[in-house]
């Protein structure tokens, strides 16, 4: 098993592009969350899913947009990157019978110059 | 807002001592979980602990939750220099919340001195 995946490792912006950072994981769990960490705020959650087609808001869910058409994907939309944006990006998966133990990606360095 | 707030913010040991590191809580919570990120790594599960549990054992790692004082420490026994990493808590909403979401504090780093 490959675990979680995430692409790319590294990304560089300019303000107002907007791209998609990928979230893969192979272990059929059906929870998934995207979350950023900045230096001194520790990891505060995006976006998560519960199951192929539901997604709910986390705590800093402003300028990103998520979808869950498969079980496996995740993907993160940044719509227009600003550079408050910059950070790392992690993506997790995790099941109910676990007690919400996530697995983590190795995340995304995104700079938004 | 962050529900789990790790103390100390920074640790400093040498080899062979022992780590304590403190998380607290503010709300209700079903479960507690501590998790170790090394640099530039995504952050990998250590152990979790429910609210019914007061301490929780995982090789080098002893656990305790105080849900009256809402709090938690994790102790690792004769660290090692490969045990240098942030550590985190997090929790679920508990009771009256979303439990499909966890919260982290903002982390202790701990650093072994061979």
């Amino acid at each position: 098993n490959a675990g979680v995946t995430q692409t790319p490792k590294f990304q560089v912006l300019k303000t107002g592009q907007s791209m998609t950072l990928q979230c893969a994981q192979d272990m059929n769990h059906e929870y998934m969350s995207w979350y950023r960490q900045d230096p001194g705020m520790g990891l505060r959650l995006i976006h998560y899913s519960v199951g192929a087609g539901i997604t709910d808001q986390g705590e800093v869910p402003n300028g990103y947009n998520v979808s869950r058409s498969t079980t496996e994907d995740f993907p993160l939309r940044l719509l227009s990157a600003a550079p408050s944006q910059t950070s790392v990006y992690f993506c997790a998966s995790s099941y109910s019978g676990l007690g919400l133990v996530q697995f983590f990606g190795p995340g995304t360095r995104l700079t938004v110059l | 807002s962050q529900q789990g707030e790790e103390d100390p913010q920074a640790l400093s040991i040498q080899e062979g001592e022992n780590a304590t590191m403190n998380c607290s809580y503010k709300t209700s919570i079903n479960n507690l979980q501590w998790y170790r990120q090394n640099s530039g790594r995504g952050l990998v599960h250590l152990i979790l602990i429910r609210s019914n549990e007061r301490e929780k054992h995982s090789g080098r790692l002893r656990v305790t939750l105080d849900t009256s004082k809402k709090s938690s420490s994790l102790l690792i026994t004769a660290s090692r220099a490969a045990d240098t990493a942030s550590y985190f808590c997090a929790t679920d909403a508990g009771s009256g919340g979303s439990n499909y979401k966890l919260t982290f504090g903002k982390g202790t780093l701990l650093t072994v001195n061979p």
